[in-house]
C-alpha cells in the first residue's frame, strides 16, 4: 500500500492563478481530511470528508474549494492565489475517530 | 483562544538525556493523541490514551493522561538524535465529530 500519496510536492503561483493540490489514499478510508501547517501555528483544518460525495468546511476554509468524487481522491483546488496561502499542506485519511494517516505534504509559496 | 496549549514551544538537549513536554487544555476530552512529526513529513501518530491516569510506554516514550482528562505528557528517557523532531498532541472535537484539532507542537532537537 502506497498510502496516503500527494502531489506535486512542490509549487510556486503567481499571486492569482489557480491550482489544485492533488491526494489519493488507498487504504479504503472514508474520511479525508486537509490541513494547512505555518511555521509554530501547528495543524490547521481546511476541509474534510466523511465519504464520497460529502465536505464540509472546517478551521480556515476561505480561499479554497474541494470535491471528493470517489472514495479514494480528495483534491483542493485554490481559485485566486494570495501570499496568506503560502503554507505546507498536508492531506489525511482515516477509517474513523481514530488515526489520520497524512501524506508526504505539498510545500506551495505564492509570490 | 487555543483549545491545546503545549509546552514549552522548543527544546534543544544532548543526547542521553531525559525531558518532558506537556499538552493542557481546560477542556474534558474523550481520548487524545500524540503525533510525531519529522522534517519534510507528515505527522505519524505515536498513541492515543483513552483513560483518565492511564499510562502508555513506548519503548523509550511514555506517555500519561491526567486524571481529570484535561492534560497529558510525554517523558523521554534517554534522547537519541532520532527523536528530533515536532511533537503535536490533537483532540477531537466534541459531539463525536471527526474533525481533529491540534495543538502547535513542541519542536525537539536531540544534539549528538
Amino acid at each position: 500500500n502506497a498510502g496516503v500519496t500527494q502531489t506535486p510536492k512542490f509549487r510556486i503561483l503567481k499571486i492569482g492563478q489557480s491550482m489544485t493540490l492533488q491526494c489519493t489514499q488507498d487504504m479504503n478510508h472514508n474520511y479525508m481530511y486537509w490541513y494547512r501547517q505555518d511555521p509554530g501555528m501547528g495543524l490547521k483544518l481546511i476541509y474534510y470528508s466523511v465519504g464520497a460525495g460529502i465536505t464540509d468546511k472546517g478551521e480556515v476554509p476561505n480561499g479554497y474549494n474541494v470535491s471528493r468524487s470517489t472514495t479514494e481522491d480528495f483534491p483542493l483546488r485554490l481559485e485566486l492565489a494570495a501570499p496568506s496561502q503560502t503554507s505546507v499542506y498536508f492531506c489525511a485519511s482515516s477509517y474513523r475517530r481514530g488515526e489520520q494517516y497524512f501524506g508526504p505534504g505539498t510545500r506551495l509559496t505564492v509570490t | 483562544t487555543q483549545l491545546l496549549e503545549q509546552s514549552p514551544q522548543f527544546l534543544s538537549i544532548q543526547e542521553g538525556e531525559n525531558l518532558t513536554v506537556y499538552c493542557n487544555s481546560s477542556s474534558v476530552f474523550s481520548s487524545l493523541q500524540w503525533y510525531r512529526q519529522e522534517p519534510g513529513e507528515g505527522p505519524v501518530l505515536l498513541v492515543t490514551v483513552v483513560t483518565g491516569g492511564e499510562v502508555k510506554k513506548l519503548k523509550r516514550l511514555t506517555f500519561q493522561f491526567g486524571d481529570a482528562r484535561k492534560d497529558s505528557s510525554l517523558h523521554i528517557t534517554a534522547a537519541q538524535p532520532g527523536d528530533t523532531g515536532l511533537y503535536l498532541c490533537a483532540v477531537h472535537t466534541q459531539g463525536g465529530s471527526e474533525k481533529l484539532v491540534f495543538g502547535k507542537g513542541t519542536k525537539l532537537t536531540v544534539n549528538p
